[in-house]
């Protein structure tokens, strides 16, 4: 079974500093992730996603990711945050297969302090 | 065409009412999903249609009763709702034959029963 934990529900910001939340998977077979943000009222949509290629996977709007399978981790970073990222964001594991179904965390919301 | 569109973008219902909410995608894709989400929650699972052909049911109430017309479009037929229906409702499609399994989410549409 896949599962996928997310630390910290709220994770509060002030503009310019670091971002970084955090998700930790489980899987027995060699995940595909995700990392996917919410604007209030809006549909999901994509950040990054790794897929094997590489380790380290680079997203949109200065967005990025680690994969460190000794860690079972893949936690989001972005060096300075800006008060447009103020969002919710869902980390998501996926075993691959015909049926592709993404196990969401249960989400972090991010507040950015001006 | 690299979006999901669903309409209507907002729904007001009442119990007794039946309404339909429309999910549309031209990327090809030939697996759709609906999700529903409530507040500070993640997407939860409801349906998943593979080669329009409903493949997964996550025991959802027979008051939901989804369609796949075709390839393109989604239907999620709605009847005798409860007021804890309410919720955003989002669907998303998936290229079939890629590992990876990224979903395209749609901007969902915001249910109201009363």
């Amino acid at each position: 079974a896949q599962s996928v934990t997310q630390l910290g529900s709220h994770v509060s910001v002030s503009e310019g500093a670091l971002v970084l939340l955090r998700c930790n998977y489980s899987s027995s077979v060699p995940p595909y992730l995700f990392w996917y943000v919410q604007y209030p009222n809006q549909g999901l949509q994509l950040l990054l996603k790794y897929t094997s290629a590489a380790t380290l996977v680079k997203g949109i709007n200065g967005f990025e990711a680690e994969f460190k399978k000794s860690e079972t981790s893949f936690h989001l970073t972005k060096p300075s945050a800006h008060m447009s990222d103020a969002a919710e964001y869902f980390c998501a594991v996926s075993r691959g297969g015909s049926q592709g179904n993404l196990i969401f965390g249960k989400g972090t919301k991010l507040s950015v302090k001006p | 065409d690299t979006e999901v569109t669903q309409t209507p973008k907002h729904l007001v219902m009442g119990m007794t009412n039946k309404k339909s909410l429309k999910c549309e995608q031209h990327m090809g894709h030939r697996a759709m999903y609906w999700y529903k989400q409530k507040a500070k929650k993640p997407p939860e699972l409801m349906f998943v249609y593979s080669y329009e052909k409903l493949s997964i049911n996550e025991s959802v109430p027979s008051r939901f009763s989804p369609e796949c017309p075709n390839s393109s479009l989604l239907n999620l037929h709605l009847h005798a709702l409860q007021p804890e229906d309410s919720a955003l409702y989002l669907c998303a499609s998936r290229r079939t034959g890629t590992g990876d399994n990224e979903q395209f989410f749609g901007p969902g549409t915001r249910l109201t029963v009363l």
